[in-house]
């Protein structure tokens, strides 16, 4: 099955400063990578997401890339602010030929700390 | 409402005994999601549902039953609880995986 693995457990930046925050992926018949953020004491919360038919996705600060001949994508947040505390967890999933039933393999997360 | 609601938030429960997690969705949903989390580790997907038909993972099959008697609501069920089952379940809804805020099981 797949298997994602996210490179960084922790990251820490200074306040305005970028993050960076990488993942690989196993299977190349996955086609759909989500991206989630876990604050303290809360639950898991969609940020961004990219199909695999693009390589680039920008949301205000935050950038996924895609690269699917090395399996990776990236999760870039610029600007970073205290608020942007929290573990970010990398996911991809298959989509099943009706375009539905997305199945997500986790990665472990990687805690990103932004000090003022 | 992207809502997720699960019940309880907090449950103690003893080794051996058996273990019901709720939880509902308001957004019509066809498809929901049951994920063990323990600390330091990737949720672990249990078991799906798309509409009525439920898939659980080959590693977890007989650990774990549940229902889904209407669009809204999916149970996860634990027959006999062992020490390994202490994590955090949460319960997500919708292609994009809306979670909900997850049930603490502590099992002693």
């Amino acid at each position: 099955g797949e298997k994602v693995e996210q490179h960084e457990s922790t990251l820490s930046v200074r306040e305005g400063d970028s993050a960076v925050i990488n993942c690989t992926y196993t299977d190349t018949a996955s086609s759909y990578f989500p991206w989630y953020k876990q604050e303290a004491g809360k639950s898991l919360h969609f940020v961004i997401d990219i199909r695999s038919n693009v390589d680039r996705k920008q949301s205000q600060r935050l950038t996924v890339l895609l690269d699917k001949k090395a399996k990776r994508f990236s999760l870039h947040i610029t600007a970073t602010q205290p608020e942007d505390s929290a573990i970010y967890f990398c996911a991809a999933s298959m989509v099943n030929s009706g375009g539905s039933n997305y199945k997500l393999t986790f990665g472990k997360g990687t805690l990103l700390t932004v000090t003022p | 409402d992207t809502t997720v609601k699960q019940n309880p938030r907090y449950k103690l429960a003893r080794v051996g005994k058996p273990v019901n997690l709720i939880c509902s969705q308001t957004m019509n949903h066809d498809t929901m999601y049951w994920y063990q989390k323990k600390p330091n580790q990737a949720p672990k997907l249990l078991l799906f549902y798309y509409d009525k038909i439920l898939n659980r993972e080959a590693d977890t099959f007989e650990k774990f039953q549940s229902s889904r008697p209407n669009n809204s609501f999916c149970s996860l069920y634990i027959g006999s609880a062992g020490l390994e089952y202490s994590a955090m379940y949460l319960c997500a809804s919708g292609y994009e995986q809306y979670f909900g805020p997850g049930t603490r099981l502590t099992v002693l």
